[in-house]
């Protein structure tokens, strides 16, 4: 079963702290692992992807850690602001298919 | 340039009526997705379609569930007997091919399915 487990369902912190979330996947055939951000009424949005060919990716507050032996990789919302509030999506695509996979998503919720 | 667009933005029915949702993609974007998102259940994958090719319909729920595309555009998802459990927000995607490559996912804002 191709799956992609995200955790936490729901997290809460404070304006400037740094939110993590993870994801976890079976299938080592994926390369290609981006995040999708969602506001609330919208749909989601691509906003940072990853290949396995690298250990770090980092755009602005954002940045991917991607453990290849692991299978794990996660999202670092650095100097977390309450525009970053809404609910992000992890996922996972197989090299020459289109299937992508998503997690469940997990509900940010920063604090002014 | 114009977006993913989706009709109705929400819509209210009856169980055991027939509902239609319109997707309008991004224009050149061969390929198109419908996803649905149920609370705490992510994205899950429906049916895609890319260009000419036999549509990937593996993610249908059951055969009350049916998509169509007609001239490589514009995208109609049918439910038919509608069930409660169906009340979902339906997302559909648009997204370019790159060299052979599905590329990002360009997501409309979703028709809010309410089943009463």
């Amino acid at each position: 079963q191709q799956q992609v487990k995200q955790s936490p369902q729901s997290l809460i912190v404070q304006k400037g702290g740094i939110s993590i979330i993870n994801c976890a996947y079976e299938n080592t055939a994926f390369d290609y692992f981006p995040w999708y951000q969602q506001f609330p009424g919208k749909g989601p949005a691509l906003l940072i992807a990853i290949r396995p060919d690298v250990s770090e990716k980092k755009e602005g507050r954002f940045t991917i850690s991607f453990n290849k032996s692991a299978k794990q990789f996660s999202l670092h919302i650095m100097d977390s602001q309450p525009g970053d509030s809404a609910t992000y999506f992890c996922a996972a695509l197989q090299g020459g298919t289109y299937k992508y996979i998503f997690g469940t998503g997990t509900r940010l919720k920063v604090l002014a | 340039g114009a977006g993913v667009s989706q009709s109705p933005s929400n819509k209210v029915t009856e169980k055991g009526k027939d509902v239609e949702l319109r997707c309008d993609p991004i224009s050149g974007h061969t390929a198109l997705y419908w996803y649905r998102q149920s609370l705490g259940q992510g994205l899950e994958f429906l049916i895609y379609f890319q260009g000419n090719s036999a549509p990937d319909k593996s993610g249908l729920p059951s055969d009350r569930f049916s998509a169509e595309r007609t001239g490589g555009s514009v995208s109609t998802l049918t439910i038919q007997r509608t069930q409660q459990e169906d009340s979902a927000v339906y997302l559909c995607a648009s997204s370019p091919i790159l060299g052979g490559n599905t590329g990002e996912l360009f997501f409309g804002e979703g028709s809010r399915l309410t089943v009463l």
